[in-house]
């Protein structure tokens, strides 16, 4: 396993179309995570799985966006009616339950124009 | 509340020693963290420092840890210009049953040979 991937990398978009994002974690882990990063800012919480479960949601998580863990393995993050405001790189981090390490995916950056 | 304040700008020369300085505010965080963000990547976990030590060494870095002041830094020996990147530091806040982490907004840090 060669860490956390996402997918796609980059998304060009224009402001009222729905994106969904992937994330695959380390295939051992049973916690994801999704936090949000823009410009000049550190990563943000959005939301947290532990297996299928979402346990976790940062008030940031509008009700335009919902994420997934259908089988407790990769997750989606779906943003729908997209608006400038949501450009960001959206990062995915994966870890072991009982373990402090969160392991962060390359991210995919988004642009609504 | 919960919120992370670091400079935002370090500049040193190759060779020398940096420090970068942090301060949080959440006194239940359980563990603190410094990862690496070079440019189009993802972040890279550097080290992180249980709240219960006051310093912890691993190679050329140095985490020192205040819990009274809420300070955390860290320590680069021997800087080098492979070492430029943002460094975020980060707090755990444990929710009800994982942990979201809390990031700064990052110090850029310039390595000049």
């Amino acid at each position: 396993d060669t860490g956390v991937s996402q997918d796609p990398r980059h998304k060009i978009t224009k402001r009222g179309q729905n994106v969904t994002f992937r994330c695959d974690p380390i295939s051992e882990h049973n916690r994801l995570y999704w936090y949000r990063q823009t410009l000049g800012q550190g990563p943000e919480f959005l939301t947290y799985f532990q297996n299928e479960a979402q346990l976790e949601k940062s008030r940031l998580l509008s009700d335009r966006f919902s994420a997934e863990r259908p089988k407790g393995s990769f997750s989606t993050l779906e943003i729908q009616r997209t608006e400038q405001g949501d450009s960001a790189m959206y990062l995915c981090a994966s870890s072991w339950e009982g373990d402090n390490e969160q392991f962060f995916g390359p991210g995919t950056r988004l642009t609504v124009l | 509340g919960e919120d992370v304040e670091q400079s935002l700008f370090l500049s040193v020369r190759e060779g020398d020693s940096s420090v970068i300085n942090c301060t949080y505010t959440d006194s239940s965080s359980t563990y603190l963290y410094w990862y690496k963000q070079e440019p189009g990547a993802g972040l890279q976990l550097l080290t992180y420092i249980f709240s219960n030590m006051d310093m912890k060494q691993d190679q050329r870095l140095t985490v020192l840890l205040n819990k009274k002041d809420k300070h955390l830094s860290l320590r680069i020996a021997d800087t080098q210009t492979g070492d430029s990147a943002i460094y975020f530091c980060a707090e755990s806040i444990r929710g009800q049953a994982g942990t979201a982490l809390i990031f700064g907004k990052g110090t850029t840090l310039s390595v000049s040979s």
